[in-house]
């Protein structure tokens, strides 16, 4: 199984400005997905990145607002932009290994 | 694409009590995955059916399949406070979609 490590843990933000959260895989992978997760809510998928290509969006997340970049096979990150308090919320990366995923540990954002 | 509901949203148990979560569906799945997560933790894969009617054990775990693929179950027995945590149900397609997962709290 893969091993994630993501950073940051946690960050408080101010209003307006942008975090980038980091991700690290310990083998190649090709898809890395990016989800969401409010206090106490279920997991929300924001977007699938796919290396050497766009990322894939779902509805109601945008490029402009959560930049996704994916250099190589093992590496992702994600930008939340230009933030609100709407934004506080968990946010996970995590792939695909054979059968489940694995998931990073979490950044828990908090936007005041 | 498929969508999956799941049931009951809050459960608290005494410790030592059974507890079961649902997860249902319109459509036909072509399978359905359950994960946990702790209090504060991240989502871990638990397992994977895919077959109709398929059982499967981990220790005082049970999975089924229903017959129609449609619904699916994870029994716990004798529930222990390491219990604790949400359970979600998930279908697996070319992503994953979680169900809105039950969360177990177990009374000593």
């Amino acid at each position: 199984s893969a091993v994630i490590s993501q950073k940051p843990s946690r960050d408080i933000c101010q209003r307006g400005t942008s975090l980038t959260i980091q991700c690290q895989v310990d083998s190649q992978v090709t898809m890395m997905f990016w989800y969401r997760q409010q206090p106490g809510q279920s997991l929300t998928l924001i977007a699938t990145a796919n290396q050497g290509s766009e990322a894939t969006y779902e509805s109601g997340f945008v490029i402009d607002k959560f930049p996704i970049s994916r250099p190589n096979l093992t590496f992702s990150t994600l930008t939340v932009s230009n933030m609100s308090p709407e934004d506080s919320s968990i946010y996970l990366c995590s792939v695909d290994i054979l059968y489940g995923y694995t998931f990073g540990s979490g950044t828990r954002l908090t936007v005041v | 694409g498929q969508q999956v509901m799941q049931i009951p949203q809050y459960q608290h148990v005494q410790e030592g009590e059974d507890f079961t979560t649902y997860c249902n569906s319109s459509t036909t799945l072509s399978n359905i995955q359950w994960y946990k997560q702790r209090p504060g933790g991240h989502p871990v894969f638990l397992i994977q059916l895919v077959k109709s009617g398929e059982v499967k054990k981990q220790k005082r775990l049970t999975f089924q399949f229903g017959e129609a693929k449609k619904n699916s179950s994870l029994h716990i027995t004798a529930t222990q406070t390491t219990d604790v945590g949400t359970y979600f149900c998930a279908v697996r397609d070319d992503k994953i979609i979680f169900g809105k997962g039950t969360r177990l709290h177990i009374l000593p």
